[in-house]
């Protein structure tokens, strides 16, 4: 079974300006999550897709980051314009439903803003 | 929100001793989960442990639901054990079903 798979792998961009980052979960999962993870730092939720629809976005920095998962499978998440402290890994992971199952994580993508 | 302690925050072994690794939440939990971090930054799911023991190969997991903390049991270690092992929980009420709150983790060195 393939696992989450997300690109690019890595990026840097200078400041101000715009990133986005693809990700495509497991067959069948409906529900899709998008982490950051600042160095020394566990993960944080930004924003959670159950389907196409958005459960949770209260820790997404709207005035810069916006992302959308249309017809229910991938997912993309932009920022724009970047800042130096979004410098962070962006981690996509899926899970079969929203509550009480594992949640798989992809191999993260390695964002530098200089 | 629910808070998740690890410890220790680092630990430092050498190849085939046995280490201990702790999760403390705050709150009832309805799922979770350990990880292993590698050095490249993906998160390998390790066990799904809401409660109960569970066992895959040198790693066991113990949760204690009911006294709100979780143990990671890493026998005759491996340097390729070596990187950050996250704790996450969900939390039974007070957050969106399915999200997930994560530890600061505790960074594994296994020398050989």
């Amino acid at each position: 079974e393939a696992g989450v798979a997300q690109s690019p792998r890595y990026k840097i961009i200078e400041k101000r300006q715009s990133v986005a980052f693809w990700c495509n979960p497991i067959s069948g999962h409906a529900t899709l999550y998008w982490y950051q993870q600042i160095l020394g730092q566990g993960p944080k939720l930004l924003i959670q897709f159950q389907n196409n629809g958005v459960v949770d976005d209260s820790q997404l920095p709207k005035d810069r980051f916006s992302a959308e998962r249309l017809k229910g499978v991938d997912s993309t998440l932009k920022i724009q314009p970047a800042k130096l402290e979004d410098s962070a890994v962006y981690l996509c992971a899926s899970s079969l439903a929203a509550s009480g199952n594992t949640i798989y994580f992809g191999e993260g993508s390695w964002l530098t803003v200089v | 929100g629910i808070q998740v302690e690890q410890s220790p925050p680092d630990l430092i072994l050498q190849e085939g001793a046995n280490s201990t690794l702790r999760c403390n939440f705050s709150d009832s939990v309805n799922n979770l989960q350990w990880f292993h971090q590698n050095p490249w930054g993906q998160l390998i799911n390790l066990f799904y442990i809401p409660s109960g023991t569970k066992q895959n190969g040198r790693l066991s997991a113990t949760t204690v639901a009911t006294e709100r903390y979780s143990l990671l049991y890493i026998s005759s270690s491996q340097t390729t054990d070596s990187g950050v092992y996250f704790c996450a929980v969900e939390p039974l009420r007070g957050s969106t079903l399915g999200r997930l709150y994560f530890g600061r983790g505790t960074q594994l060195t296994v020398w050989p």
